[in-house]
């Protein structure tokens, strides 16, 4: 079945630097890549997505890119801000179902 | 306003006594799923449903049951509880939109 790492665990950045988190996918056929926030706390919201036939999108600081060859996606965060600090978690979808697989989560902190 | 509602936000019940964690929502979403928070592993998906009376086997299904016999409600039964089952509960409706939604989570403690 799918399998999705995720990478760093822990990340840390200085306020207004950029911030990259990485996921590999072990299923070729996947075909939805949605990303989430979580604060400490809350529940986990969904910040952007990307589908197979596309190789990157972009909501103002946010953008994710996927390189289906190498069957990795990324999430970058530019400018970023102490309110970025959350945990964020990949996921992917196998072609053909509604299953999410998900990474393990990345911790963001933003240092002031 | 769009909401998803879990019901009871906390829990804790002893080895083996049935219990129901309800979800619900007021967006007409098809798609409700249920996932598991643990430390260590994120997220993983217990079960999801795609319509009425329609529903699948996630990531990690073993010890729960799911039933949808309204569009709305998406409950998670366990029969039989044990304390591996003691996790953070989330239940998540809206496969594929921007505008899926996570319930607040349930805090369950199994003794």
């Amino acid at each position: 079945g799918e399998n999705v790492e995720q990478h760093p665990s822990t990340l840390s950045v200085q306020e207004g630097d950029s911030a990259v988190i990485k996921c590999t996918y072990s299923d070729s056929a996947s075909n939805y890549f949605p990303w989430y926030k979580q604060e400490l706390g809350k529940r986990p919201q969904l910040i952007i997505d990307i589908r197979s036939n596309v190789g990157e999108k972009k909501d103002q600081r946010i953008a994710v890119t996927l390189n289906k060859t190498a069957k990795h996606f990324s999430l970058h965060i530019t400018e970023t801000q102490p309110e970025d600090s959350a945990v964020y978690f990949c996921a992917a979808s196998p072609a053909g179902t509604y299953k999410y697989i998900f990474g393990t989560g990345t911790r963001l902190k933003v240092l002031a | 306003e769009a909401q998803v509602t879990q019901n009871p936000r906390y829990l804790i019940t002893v080895t083996g006594k049935k219990l129901t964690v309800t979800c619900s929502q007021n967006m007409n979403h098809e798609y409700m799923s249920w996932y598991r928070q643990d430390p260590g592993l994120g997220l993983r998906q217990i079960y999801y449903s795609m319509n009425v009376e329609v529903t699948d086997k996630g990531d990690v299904p073993e010890g729960y049951k799911v039933s949808r016999k309204e569009k709305r409600n998406f409950p998670l039964i366990l029969e039989s509880p044990s304390p591996n089952q003691t996790s953070l509960y989330f239940c998540a409706t809206g496969w594929g939109r921007t505008e899926a939604f996570f319930g607040q989570g349930t805090r369950l403690t199994v003794v």
